[in-house]
């Protein structure tokens, strides 16, 4: 069974630096797609980020970028320039590729922002 | 793009009576609806796949007859808890797909949830 780890249950950053948010995952599956949803205090999920597995590139959306390892099973979140604006819960997610595929989330990462 | 509305936002009602959650995808066509329960500071629990024009999929554990779900069109998914008892009490939120054949398939997108109390 797929399954999505993260290891930090929270994390703090000052505004303006940079911090990074780890992910791993398990799965047996060649294709597949990796995601970050962020979910403020409204508790609206937002997406961050997508990844695609059979992409060697690692996405990057302004100033969210990932690192994506395939062979660690390794898709970290760096968030640069850190706002105010960006603290909340941070969750990886995990689908394998094809029709109706249920999304496997990760416990989350809930993140302060200092000013 | 891919705008998920979910009406109501919060809903508080009495013990044993039902009540029914809507979620909409207001600028694609979805054939895949998700429906999730999050408990504070939890992650979110899939409850059922719902897909247009058949029978959703329950997780196990989730009661069928209890959270009864409905998707009757390519836009549109429903949500009904059934005599409401106050364990029922959290927040439920929905999520969409892109249909096959649009950008950015397998993407779930989310609705901004709705908070159920039963009193």
């Amino acid at each position: 069974a797929q399954t999505v780890t993260q290891s930090q249950p929270e994390m703090s950053v000052q505004e303006a630096e940079t911090v990074t948010l780890s992910c791993t995952y398990d799965t047996s599956e060649s294709d597949y797609y990796l995601f970050w949803y962020k979910q403020p205090p409204s508790r609206q999920m937002i997406l961050v980020i997508r990844q695609e597995a059979y992409k060697q590139q690692n996405a990057t959306e302004n100033r969210f970028s990932v690192n994506f390892q395939k062979a660690a099973k390794s898709f970290s979140l760096k968030i640069s320039d850190s706002q105010l604006g960006d603290a909340a819960m941070y969750f990886c997610a995990y689908t394998r590729d094809g029709a109706t595929n249920k999304l496997i989330f990760g416990t989350g990462t809930l993140l302060a922002v200092q000013p | 793009g891919a705008v998920v509305s979910q009406h109501p936002s919060r809903v508080i009602c009495k013990s044993g009576t039902s009540v029914k959650i809507e979620c909409r995808s207001l600028d694609f066509q979805a054939t895949t609806m998700f429906w999730y329960r999050q408990f504070p500071k939890q992650s979110l629990m899939l409850m059922a796949t719902s897909n247009e024009g058949s029978k959703a999929t329950y997780e196990q554990g989730v009661e069928k007859d209890k959270f009864l779900i409905n998707h009757a069109s390519l836009t549109l998914s429903t949500l009904t808890v059934t005599s409401a008892h106050p364990e029922d009490s959290s927040f439920y939120i929905c999520s969409a797909e892109l249909a096959s054949g649009e950008i950015l398939t397998d993407t779930q997108y989310f609705g901004p949830g709705t908070r159920l109390t039963v009193l």
